[in-house]
């Protein structure tokens, strides 16, 4: 069993659906949470922190869930622009970052 | 702000060669990250650096991987010699001492072994 595990997707949805997408970790343990999104062949940028009680950005809003060890993203409004791979980003203990494998999205006009 | 660099954008070589991947942090940025992805996996932690010091090196593949930060700056990965299956992204991300986890990342550089 993979330590980070998102849906891969992909996730075809039309211009301005609210779209949401899961991520669970295995470790009990892990510290810290955060999405992180990729656009084709670029870096990872960081988009969100994760906290239990929600963390929302405009049209994003993230959540946590430690009793059932899953992490959330919810977007709102999607836009063409919010095409691309969501990272699921987990600290464990120390300085080890776990990745998910990344959900892709694909909005529509 | 210069935002994290990583030199070269792509390298092509041959199984048994020799390459080295630089990376230069923000300026500031006191922790130092390398990480891969292959081809289809998810991106995968190789090692942390905070300054010079080499925190946690335990996702490094095995001892052909070489990674130093001399002088607490800039960092190079040697892989030493390459194999096929060492081809992938290498990224390098930076942290501030203080917000370790918001990792500011290089654009990656493109190894082949072929």
């Amino acid at each position: 069993r993979k330590e980070v595990e998102q849906d891969p997707g992909p996730f075809n949805v039309p211009e301005g659906a609210t779209v949401a997408f899961n991520c669970t970790y295995s470790n009990s343990a892990s510290q810290s949470f955060f999405w992180y999104r990729q656009d084709c062949r670029k870096e990872p940028k960081l988009l969100m922190s994760v906290y239990s009680s929600g963390n929302e950005d405009g049209r994003f809003t993230a959540q946590l869930n430690r009793a059932s060890q899953y992490i959330s993203l919810l977007i709102r409004d999607s836009k063409l622009s919010d095409s691309a791979t969501y990272l699921c980003v987990v600290f464990t203990g120390g300085f080890k970052t776990i990745f998910g494998a990344g959900t892709r999205l694909f909005v529509k006009a | 702000e210069a935002g994290v660099t990583q030199f070269p954008s792509h390298s092509v070589i041959e199984k048994g060669q020799t390459v080295t991947l630089r990376c230069d942090p923000i300026s500031g940025h006191d922790n130092l990250y390398w990480y891969r992805r292959v081809m289809g996996k998810e991106i995968k932690f190789l090692l942390h650096f905070v300054k010079e010091s080499k925190q946690d090196e335990s996702g490094m593949p095995n001892n052909r991987f070489l990674a130093e930060r001399t002088g607490g700056t800039y960092s190079t990965l040697k892989v030493q010699p390459a194999e096929l299956e060492d081809s992938g992204v290498y990224f390098c991300a930076s942290s501030q001492f203080g917000a370790r986890e918001k990792l500011f990342f290089g654009s990656g550089t493109q190894l082949s072994v072929l």
